[in-house]
């Protein structure tokens, strides 16, 4: 069965340091999203995109976060400069026009 | 008030039981609903995927949504205590591309 593939599973990083977390979608989904789960909280959308730009974002997915799909599989979320509130499980998700959408495992991030 | 609400339980039955899972929302515009189980450290799984009111079968799984109460449910018949996790649902009002928004989860375990 298609699924979306997360990396790096697990990242540490400094406060203030630039991450990238990288996913590749299911291949022939169009949509694609960035979702956040703070430990003992809801699952947050962050961003969807489609057709190389972003279609919706929520207030979470300030300056300091960027997408990209840089080529024909990969889709990355970039954060800028890291705060400690940044520690989360990040997944990504991939989607066509009317179904539900396919989760990645996750990357675990971890700002100290 | 909170756009989706859901008990976060914990909730144990005995295998072979039935079990109720039930989420509230206030946005009449929600038009699609999911049921996504997700187990400790991994990503959602989409269970169930229904569009507007009614009821959906899959297996020992119905999903019933009404959208006059603002109501939807997942029931699961025969539990096993690999139903064991914690089940989530989601909804969002148009077609791709559109935010989930997400409730908080409720937790199941399934005692063999």
């Amino acid at each position: 069965e298609p699924e979306v593939t997360q990396t790096p599973s697990h990242q540490v990083t400094q406060m203030g340091q630039e991450v990238i977390l990288r996913c590749v979608p299911i291949s022939n989904h169009l949509y694609f999203y960035w979702y956040r789960q703070i430990l003992g909280q809801k699952v947050e959308f962050l961003v969807s995109f489609y057709n190389n730009e972003i279609s919706e974002k929520s207030e979470i997915f300030d300056d300091q976060f960027s997408v990209e799909r840089p080529d024909g599989s990969n889709f990355t979320l970039k954060i800028r400069s890291t705060k400690l509130e940044d520690s989360a499980m990040y997944f990504c998700a991939s989607g066509g026009r009317e179904d539900g959408y396919t989760f990645g495992s996750g990357t675990r991030l971890t700002v100290v | 008030q909170k756009e989706v609400e859901q008990d976060p339980g914990p909730l144990s039955v005995p295998e072979g039981a039935i079990v109720s899972l039930n989420c509230t929302y206030s946005n009449s515009a929600f038009q699609y609903f999911m049921w996504y189980r997700q187990y400790s450290r991994k990503g959602p799984e989409l269970l169930m995927y229904t569009y507007s009111s009614g009821n959906k079968e899959d297996g020992r799984f119905t999903a019933q949504v009404d959208k006059s109460s603002k109501y939807i449910s997942l029931f699961i018949r025969d539990s096993q205590p690999s139903d064991s996790a914690t089940y989530l649902c989601a909804m969002k009002s148009g077609q791709a591309g559109t935010a989930l928004i997400f409730g908080k989860g409720t937790t199941l375990s399934v005692s063999s």
